[in-house]
């Protein structure tokens, strides 16, 4: 069946250190993978996209990392602050226009 | 910066009712999306929409939701007849469609419906 695991459900982290977020995918064969920034009771927010023929992708504090063969993107947020806390959305596109989205892991920066 | 809206933001509504929810998505986009998230689990996908017509919908969109686009700024998602497993936030996203599989979707910030 199709998955899509990121793998802690809830990470804390000290302020300044570097966030490191998982999300593992089954059965999925991705043209594309996004991040989005969840805040409780809002709507999920675009933070990167990655293509599945890019090894990775920055921008500002925050890095994307996709291994098709692992099956596997890396998301990190270097130098964290404590406005990053928030649930972080892995979503995969197949080429169609809809995205799947993985359960989230609920990151929380510790001053 | 343009942004999605959505109204109502809660809605509460007695099991069997109909239910209509309402977006604007960004003016210039040409892809429109709806979404749910049930309390705690993962954001699913729904029905996209483009050049008024359904583009794809999930196995969720069964004959008890429709989609409408009545005029040039809103898009619709309507629910016949509600079940208490309707009860979710519902996501409208809309993007601008230019290079298919590879828009950026903007969502808005949602509707709570409860369904007693």
């Amino acid at each position: 069946s199709q998955k899509i695991e990121q793998n802690s459900e809830a990470l804390n982290i000290q302020e300044g250190k570097t966030a490191t977020l998982t999300c593992n995918y089954t059965n999925y064969s991705p043209a594309y993978l996004q991040w989005y920034r969840q805040d409780p009771g809002r709507g999920p927010v675009f933070l990167l996209l990655i293509r599945e023929n890019e090894k990775e992708k920055r921008k500002e504090r925050l890095k994307v990392t996709f291994d098709t063969t692992l099956k596997q993107s890396l998301f990190h947020i270097t130098a964290s602050q404590p406005a990053d806390s928030a649930t972080y959305l892995c979503a995969l596109g197949t080429g169609a226009n809809n995205l799947f989205f993985g359960t989230g892991t609920r990151l929380t920066v510790i001053p | 910066e343009p942004e999605v809206t959505q109204t109502p933001s809660h809605q509460v509504t007695q099991m069997g009712q109909e239910v209509i929810l309402r977006c604007v998505p960004i003016s210039n986009h040409l892809y429109f999306y709806w979404y749910r998230q049930i309390l705690g689990q993962k954001v699913e996908f729904l029905v996209s929409f483009y050049n008024n017509e359904i583009s794809e919908k999930s196995e969720i969109f069964d004959d008890q939701f429709s989609v409408e686009r009545p005029d040039g700024s809103n898009f619709t998602l309507k629910i016949r007849s509600t079940k208490l497993e309707d009860s979710a936030m519902y996501f409208c996203a809309s993007s601008e469609g230019r290079t298919s599989g590879l828009d950026t979707q903007y969502f808005g910030p949602g509707t709570r419906l409860t369904v007693l």
